[in-house]
C-alpha cells in the first residue's frame, strides 16, 4: 500500500474546457474527501463519501462540480465548463471510520491535482 | 471572523531552536485536533492528532490543546533544515460512530524555515 493516489498530479485547460480527477484511496479506507486549496490558504472542504454514498457536500461545490464513488473504491471530481477561479490544488484523503467514541477518523492525504486554468 | 485562525508567518528560526506554531478556533464544537506538514506542492502529512484537552508528545515534537481558551500549540524542538515547511492546524468536530461528516477545518498554515 503506498497510500492515496491522484491522477493527474498537474492539469492545463483552457476556460469553458471539463476536467476530470482521480483519486484512489488507501485500500480498505472506507470514507473519502475532496478538498480545494488555492495559494496561501488551507485546505477547505467540498465534499465526503462513506462507501459509494456522497453523505456531504459544501457550498463550494457549484453545480459545475460533480463527484462520485462508484462501488465504494476510487472517486472522480469532475468540473464542468471551467472558470480561471477554479484554478487550485485539489486534494484528495481517505480514512477508515470504525465508529466508536474515540474513532478518530484520521484523514491521510493524496498528493493532489494542480489545476491551472487559462 | 474565520472558524480557525492561524497566523501565515513566515517564520524564520535557527537550527537547533525551539519552534512554537499555534491556532485560535471559535467553534466549541471541535473536539479532534490536528497537525500537517506540508511542502512545497505537495498534500499534507498528518503529524499529530489529539482529542479534546490536553498534550501529546512524539519525538521533537509535542501538541497541546487547551479547550477553554481555544487554542492549540505545536512544539517542535531541536529543529532541522528538514523542518522547513508550512504546517497547518486542523479540527473536527465529529466525535464518533454515525452517519455524518468529519470534515476538518484548516488554518491557513504557517510557513517555517529553519536556517542551518
Amino acid at each position: 500500500d503506498t497510500g492515496v493516489s491522484q491522477n493527474p498530479r498537474h492539469k492545463i485547460t483552457k476556460r469553458g474546457q471539463n476536467v476530470t480527477f482521480r483519486c484512489d484511496p488507501i485500500s480498505e479506507h472506507n470514507r473519502l474527501y475532496w478538498y480545494r486549496q488555492t495559494l496561501g490558504q488551507g485546505p477547505e472542504f467540498l465534499t465526503y463519501f462513506q462507501n459509494e454514498a456522497q453523505l456531504e457536500k459544501s457550498r463550494l461545490l457549484s453545480d459545475r462540480f460533480s463527484a462520485e464513488r462508484p462501488k465504494g473504491s476510487f472517486s472522480t471530481l469532475e468540473i464542468q465548463r471551467t472558470e480561471q477561479g477554479d484554478s487550485a490544488m485539489y486534494l484528495c484523503a481517505s480514512s477508515f471510520g470504525a465508529g466508536g467514541h474515540l474513532s478518530t477518523d484520521t484523514q491521510y492525504f493524496g498528493p493532489g491535482t494542480r489545476l491551472t486554468v487559462l | 471572523q474565520k472558524e480557525v485562525e492561524q497566523d501565515p508567518g513566515p517564520l524564520s528560526v535557527p537550527e537547533g531552536a525551539i519552534v512554537s506554531l499555534n491556532c485560535t478556533y471559535s467553534n466549541s464544537a471541535f473536539q479532534y485536533f490536528m497537525w500537517y506538514r506540508q511542502y512545497s506542492r505537495k498534500g499534507p502529512e498528518l503529524l499529530m492528532y489529539t482529542y479534546s484537552s490536553g498534550n501529546k508528545e512524539d519525538g521533537r515534537f509535542t501538541a497541546q490543546v487547551d479547550k477553554s481558551s481555544k487554542y492549540i500549540s505545536l512544539f517542535i524542538r531541536d529543529s532541522q533544515p528538514s523542518d522547513s515547511a508550512t504546517y497547518l492546524c486542523a479540527m473536527s468536530a465529529k466525535t464518533g460512530s454515525g452517519a455524518g461528516s468529519y470534515q476538518l477545518t484548516f488554518g491557513k498554515g504557517t510557513k517555517l524555515s529553519v536556517i542551518p
